[in-house]
C-alpha cells in the first residue's frame, strides 16, 4: 500500500507570497492532519480534516487555512508569507479522526526569504 | 505543566547498551500512546503504539505504560548508532474533541 505522499517536497517563495502545499492520504485513510515544525518548536498541530471538514485548528493565523476533498486529498495554503513561516509542513494521514494512529508524508520543506 | 512531557536530551548511550526514553503526560484520561523516531531532516516514523497498562515489546523495542503514574517510555535494546534520532511520544487526549498531541522529543546519541 503507498504511503503518504506530499507535494512539493522543497518550496522557496519571498515574503507576501502565498503558497499552496498538497497531501495524499494512505489509500482508505479519511483523515489528514498537518502540522508546522521549526528547530526547538516541535511539532505545531495546524489542523485536521475528516471527511471535508475540518474537525480541529491549531494556534496559528488566518493566513493558514486548508481543505478537504471528496477523495481525502488535501490542501493548506499559507497567504502573505513571513520569514517565521519557514519550515518543514507535515501531513499526517489515519484511518479515522481524532486519536487514531497517525502515518506521516515526507514533508514540505518551505523556505520563506 | 506541559501537555506532553519530554526531556530534549542529548541522551548518549553506548552502542550494545540499553536506551531509556521518558515520558509523562497531563491528561489522566488518555487512552492511547505512541513512540514515533524521527531522524534529522526526515518525518516522523511511527515505531509502536500501547494501549493498555505494561509492555509491549517489537524487536528490540519495548513501550512500557503506566497509566497511574500517567507515565509511557520506550526502551530500546542493544543501541546501535542507526538509532541514533529524535524520539517523539504522542498522547491521544480529549479536548472536546480527541487530538493525538505530541512532545518535543528527545534526542538519542549512540556512541560506537
Amino acid at each position: 500500500k503507498a504511503g503518504v505522499t506530499q507535494t512539493p517536497r522543497y518550496l522557496i517563495k519571498t515574503r507576501g507570497q502565498q503558497v499552496t502545499l498538497s497531501c495524499s492520504p494512505i489509500s482508505g485513510h479519511r483523515s489528514v492532519s498537518w502540522y508546522q515544525q521549526t528547530p526547538g518548536q516541535g511539532l505545531q498541530f495546524l489542523f485536521e480534516y475528516f471527511s471535508e471538514t475540518q474537525r480541529n485548528k491549531g494556534n496559528f493565523p488566518g493566513r493558514f487555512s486548508g481543505r478537504q476533498f471528496s477523495n481525502s486529498r488535501s490542501e493548506m495554503n499559507v497567504s502573505t508569507l513571513e520569514l517565521g513561516d519557514s519550515a518543514l509542513y507535515l501531513c499526517a494521514s489515519s484511518l479515522e479522526a481524532g486519536g487514531d494512529t497517525q502515518y506521516f508524508g515526507p514533508g514540505t520543506r518551505l523556505t520563506v526569504l | 505543566q506541559k501537555e506532553v512531557e519530554q526531556n530534549s536530551g542529548p541522551l548518549s548511550v553506548p552502542e550494545g547498551a540499553i536506551a531509556s526514553l521518558n515520558c509523562t503526560y497531563s491528561d489522566r484520561g488518555s487512552q492511547s500512546f505512541f513512540w514515533y523516531r524521527q531522524y534529522s531532516g526526515k518525518s516522523p516514523e511511527l515505531i509502536m503504539s500501547i494501549y493498555s497498562n505494561g509492555d509491549k515489546e517489537d524487536g528490540r523495542f519495548t513501550a512500557q505504560l503506566n497509566k497511574a503514574s500517567q507515565y509511557v517510555s520506550l526502551l530500546i535494546r542493544d543501541s546501535q548508532p542507526s538509532d541514533s534520532a529524535t524520539y517523539l511520544c504522542a498522547v491521544n487526549m480529549w479536548r472536546g474533541y480527541q487530538k493525538v498531541t505530541f512532545g518535543t522529543g528527545t534526542k538519542l546519541q549512540v556512541i560506537p
